[in-house]
Formats: C-alpha cells, structure tokens, sequence
C-alpha cells in the first residue's frame, strides 16, 4: 500500500464543513484511496471510497486530485457525533484486501 | 442484526494462558480479517482468509493461530500469552478483495488484557 501522509488533529464547528486532507503522492494505478473513521473504542466504519473521480455518498464527499497524489474528505455538515479519527488509505485493488492504516486525523467538532 | 460479531468483549486473563477469541459474519462475505490494535491506537492487520483459506499473514508470531471453519467464522487462538498481546483486536469481512470494492464492515472489538 502506497504511504499516505495526514494532518495529527483538526477542529470544525459544529454544522460547518469539515475538510480533511491527505497526501498519497506515491499512489500506484490501481489503488483506491479509502476513508475509514473510528469513534472512541468502537470499530473502524468505513465512509468512502473512489479511484479517480470525485464520490459522493450519505455520509461525505471525496475529491482526489487529477494527479491523484492527495485527496481531501468533506463532511458537508459536521455534527458532534463525526468527532472521531479519520484514516486516509491507499490501497486496495489487488492487494488481497488490505489495508494499511496509519495514525489518522484526530477531528474534534466544536458546539 | 449485527453484522460481525465477536466475543467475548472483554477477556482478562494470565501470562501463559491460551484463549480463543470468535468472530462470525452475516454478510454473505468471502474474506475475514484480524486486525490488532496495540495501546498507541495503531491499527494494524494481522491475518486474512478468503473462502476458508489463508492469504496474509503479516509476520504474526506462530503462538497466534486463526481458524476458519466456514467461510462465515474466523476465530483467533493465542498460544502462551504475553504481556505484548494486550490490545484491543477487531474482526472484520468484505466482498473479495482485488475488485477494487474493499470496504471492510468491522466489529466491535474484543479488549484483551494479560496479567
């Protein structure tokens, strides 16, 4: 899996946008940039995924870079219950399923 | 419905012991997943099964032995625990990998703590 680099923490009030980004500069052709978050003690949930193109699901938005050496995850409108780590991974397509987290964006949304 | 499964929640037990730890899936899921979770929160994964059958092993001491007896259950036995094995160790599953769809459904975690 390629390396990915992500800001420690972050912090967003709460109904505004948060914006999380992550850098995988050395991103092969066939992985998939992955966001994964887990909440205190709980499992990891996955949020979304995509290869080139921007995704878009109930829960966030992916934008990824025609280069494709970073990607920024969008929480359109931030709630208490989104403070979590979010993990950013390359990965995927033919490595037999896995994935390599690293420490992740600690986001605290603010009231 | 719950979606993996895993028990027990919580296990405390003696260096040298040998415990076991369950997971089950009701997905319909080809492959199974053994992550560890150390103290500094990092996540890392330790083995996987598609179909019953082992396809990584990442360099886990051989005292860790998973066991698939359907394609439905992966079950993780540890050998003569160490004190380095207390961690929180999570089960997950997914359609194949390699179809560029890997999201991973996990559960919630078992806290394993050895004296």
């Amino acid at each position: 899996d390629a390396k990915t680099t992500q800001p420690t923490s972050m912090d967003c009030a709460e109904g505004r946008a948060a914006n999380l980004p992550c850098n995988h500069s050395t991103i092969s052709g066939n992985e998939y940039v992955y966001w994964y978050r887990q909440i205190h003690s709980q499992g990891p949930q996955y949020i979304i995924h995509g290869l080139k193109n921007n995704e878009t699901n109930e829960m966030a938005s992916l934008i990824i870079t025609e280069d494709r050496k970073s990607s920024t995850l969008i929480l359109p409108h931030a709630t208490l219950r989104d403070t979590a780590v979010y993990y950013c991974i390359a990965g995927g397509g033919t490595s037999y399923g896995k994935l390599t987290f690293g420490q992740g964006t600690i986001l605290t949304v603010h009231p | 419905d719950t979606a993996v499964s895993q028990t027990p929640k919580y296990l405390v037990t003696q260096m040298g012991n040998d415990k076991s730890i369950k997971c089950e899936q009701n997905l319909g899921h080809d492959t199974m997943y053994w992550y560890k979770q150390d103290s500094k929160k990092f996540l890392k994964i330790m083995f996987s099964y598609n179909n019953k059958e082992l396809i990584i092993n990442e360099t886990v001491p051989n005292r860790f032995s998973p066991k698939s007896p359907d394609k439905a259950h992966l079950n993780l036995h540890i050998n003569s625990l160490e004190l380095g094995d207390s961690a929180v160790y999570f089960c997950a599953s997914s359609q194949a990998p390699g179809t560029g769809n890997n999201e991973q459904f996990f559960g919630p975690g078992t806290r394993l703590t050895v004296l």
